[in-house]
């Protein structure tokens, strides 16, 4: 079975600082890749898709994520980020080789950013 | 638009009592599931349903039931409630071809004295 790996577990930022979130999956085949956000008190959101195409994909509120085939990974990154980017953030993936297109979420990163 | 409407946002039970928690979505979504999220744990598949009349068993399937007669609902079960099942459980739904995004409920933070 698929299974993903979010390789920081807590991240404390200044302001400015600049982000990036490890998330690597087990194998390859076709994938639809994905990391969301949550926000204190509240439900996952989606921050940006991966599906197929240019493997930079940029998201909402300016973050990106690269994906690399070879290396099974998506990282997220942002140049710069904000005390408002404080939350919760999940890489998931959707592998559609195995025909069953069931998520699998990484555990979770939850970044804690400083004014 | 509602989305994924879920609910209670709150409960409290107490052991041994069993409650259903409501989750409907409005898009037509093939696809629901349930998770529960716990500190340092992320989320965890309880249950998930790829059409009405389908369901199947996630990661953490003991202590609760799902049912599946309509596209739009997927309530879970939870049979005599235990302080393991202390939890935050969010209700998603996605269309099940092509493995598209999840769309998530706004979630109901259970705790069971």
């Amino acid at each position: 079975a698929q299974s993903v790996s979010q390789h920081n577990h807590h991240v404390i930022l200044s302001e400015a600082a600049s982000l990036e979130l490890g998330c690597n999956y087990s194998y390859g085949g076709t994938v639809n890749l994905f990391w969301y956000v949550q926000y204190p008190g509240q439900h996952l959101q989606l921050l940006l898709k991966y599906f197929s195409g240019d493997p930079l994909v940029k998201g909402i509120k300016g973050f990106e994520a690269e994906f690399i085939k070879s290396k099974f990974s998506f990282n997220l990154r942002k140049p710069s980020v904000q005390w408002s980017d404080t939350a919760e953030y999940f890489c998931a993936v959707n592998d559609l080789s195995g025909g069953s297109y069931i998520p699998t979420f990484g555990r979770g990163t939850s970044l804690i950013v400083h004014p | 638009n509602a989305g994924v409407t879920q609910t209670p946002k709150f409960q409290v039970l107490k052991t041994g009592q069993s409650m259903t928690l409501q989750c409907a979505q409005d898009m037509n979504h093939e696809y629901m599931s349930w998770y529960r999220q716990d500190p340092g744990m992320g989320l965890r598949l309880i249950h998930y349903s790829v059409g009405a009349g389908i369901t199947d068993q996630g990661e953490v399937p003991n202590g609760y039931n799902v049912s599946r007669s309509t596209t739009e609902d997927f309530p879970l079960r939870l049979l005599s409630a235990a302080p393991s099942q202390t939890s935050v459980y969010f209700c998603a739904s996605s269309y099940y071809r092509g493995g598209t995004e999840a769309f998530f409920g706004q979630g109901t933070r259970l705790t069971v004295v």
